[in-house]
């Protein structure tokens, strides 16, 4: 079975400050690694994923995960944040499964 | 594309009233699944179904939980008779396709108050 860990509950940072948020995953097969955001009131939407290829992806918003398959983790980064980042970021694991398998968040809070 | 569709936005109902939660797929995705989301629990995956047919029910709570897919552009998942622990957001998501590696794309959420 797969899961996902993600470690912080909370990351506070202060604008323009880098940041990472830390996802690992278990799985004994091949996956798929998702991040989404939620902003508040609101669904999830997807951020940026992994299939296969580059082990670094990007999003169109300046965050880039990197998958790392020795240490099963595809940590999300941002060098530089801005007061619009606050969220909550959901990391998401897909096997040979049917299921996305969510991890249980990590709220950034982006102060002035 | 108006994205996926869900109603109602909020929900606030006394304990023991049967409660209807609707979703509208995008058109075209053939998957479409059902979440809540608590702070206690983060996002559990209620149920979802391929091509309007339950796939995995296992994450269903109770017998007073249960989803139906009439057909390719409606959903609904209904509590009854409803508790006060079943308050949460309740998101539907569809994708593409079951087996494909695409995300999903989430509606904006029914917020459930049962008092």
């Amino acid at each position: 079975a797969q899961s996902v860990t993600q470690l912080d509950s909370q990351v506070p940072v202060f604008e323009e400050a880098p940041v990472e948020l830390r996802c690992n995953y278990s799985s004994s097969v091949s996956v798929y690694l998702f991040w989404y955001v939620q902003y508040p009131n609101q669904g999830l939407q997807l951020l940026l994923k992994y299939l296969s290829g580059s082990t670094l992806v990007e999003s169109i918003n300046g965050f880039e995960a990197e998958f790392n398959k020795s240490q099963t983790s595809f940590h999300l980064r941002k060098p530089s944040v801005h007061i619009s980042d606050t969220a909550e970021y959901f990391c998401a694991v897909r096997a040979n499964t049917d299921k996305l398998i969510f991890g249980t968040g990590t709220r950034l809070q982006v102060f002035p | 594309d108006a994205g996926v569709i869900q109603s109602p936005r909020h929900e606030v109902t006394e304990m023991g009233q049967e409660v209807t939660l609707r979703c509208k797929p995008i058109s075209g995705h053939n998957s479409l699944f059902w979440y809540r989301q608590t702070m206690m629990r983060g996002l559990e995956l209620l149920i979802y179904f391929n091509n309007n047919v339950p796939i995995d029910d296992s994450g269903m709570p109770e017998d007073r939980f249960s989803a139906k897919m009439p057909n390719a552009s409606f959903s609904t998942l209904k509590i009854q008779p409803s508790e006060p622990r079943d308050s949460a957001v309740y998101f539907c998501a569809s994708s593409p396709a079951v087996r494909v590696v695409y995300g999903y794309t989430f509606g904006s959420g029914t917020r459930l108050t049962v008092v």
